[in-house]
């Protein structure tokens, strides 16, 4: 079946500007987790939502980042005023229920996010 | 806190030489234990992974993984390495009851003829 999903694959952007990053979870799948992977510090969890429950933003770098999941399905992940340390390839994750016992997580390809 | 130490930031081998990517990691609880491997372009996809029982775990492509609880350790393994296996691959733990993945920096293997 299909796996995750993102888009756009690339983005390219002036910095002050806003972006939009999308994530499409494999189908029935309930849990969803964003990730940041730079060059300076490796792979950082940023925000994770369980089904219809208030999502944990307890990774996000600032409050220029804000996530959303709609439906229990797609997430958006929107960073406000981009800075050049917001380069980075942004990943999603999703596993098809509860975290407890540490499912395997699907990735998705990525955003790679340029703030020029 | 829980952290994942991967000691070597690049390895080379050599075509059919084996392989040992070290990862320690630090965690309060019995940790549930991963292989990721990353490939030039592409997302994460698991190797292998460990929850409990045998500390000997078989994953994907030929690789494995011994789970030592005395030196907190996860080291992975494959007996010969085929030039195809040139990647990035990163340990990880889970943290936290929201599960989210802990990573390590990763090592980046690069593989000689």
């Amino acid at each position: 079946g299909a796996g995750v999903s993102q888009s756009p694959s690339n983005k390219v952007t002036e910095k002050g500007k806003d972006v939009e990053l999308r994530c499409d979870p494999i189908s029935g799948h309930t849990a969803l987790y964003w990730y940041r992977q730079s060059l300076g510090q490796g792979l950082e969890f940023l925000i994770y939502f369980q089904g219809n429950s208030a999502p944990d933003k307890s990774g996000l770098p600032s409050d220029r980042f804000s996530a959303e999941r709609t439906g229990g399905s797609v997430s958006t992940l929107t960073i406000q005023r981009t800075q050049q340390e917001d380069s980075a390839v942004y990943l999603c994750a999703s596993i098809p229920i509860s975290p407890a016992g540490g499912q395997e997580q699907y990735f998705g390809p990525g955003t790679r996010l340029t703030v020029t | 806190a829980q952290s994942v130490t991967q000691p070597d930031i690049h390895i080379t081998v050599s075509e059919g030489a084996s392989l040992e990517l070290r990862c320690n990691y630090s965690y309060g609880a019995t940790p549930y234990l991963f292989w990721y491997v990353q490939s030039p372009g592409q997302g994460l996809q698991l190797l292998l992974k460990y929850f409990s029982g045998d500390t000997l775990v078989q994953g994907i492509k030929g690789f494995e993984a011994e789970f030592k609880r005395s030196q907190s350790s996860f080291n992975l393994r494959k007996p010969s390495v085929h030039w195809s296996d040139a990647a990035e691959y990163f340990c990880a733990v889970t943290g936290g009851s929201q599960g989210n993945l802990i990573f390590g920096k990763g090592t980046k293997l690069s593989v000689k003829p």
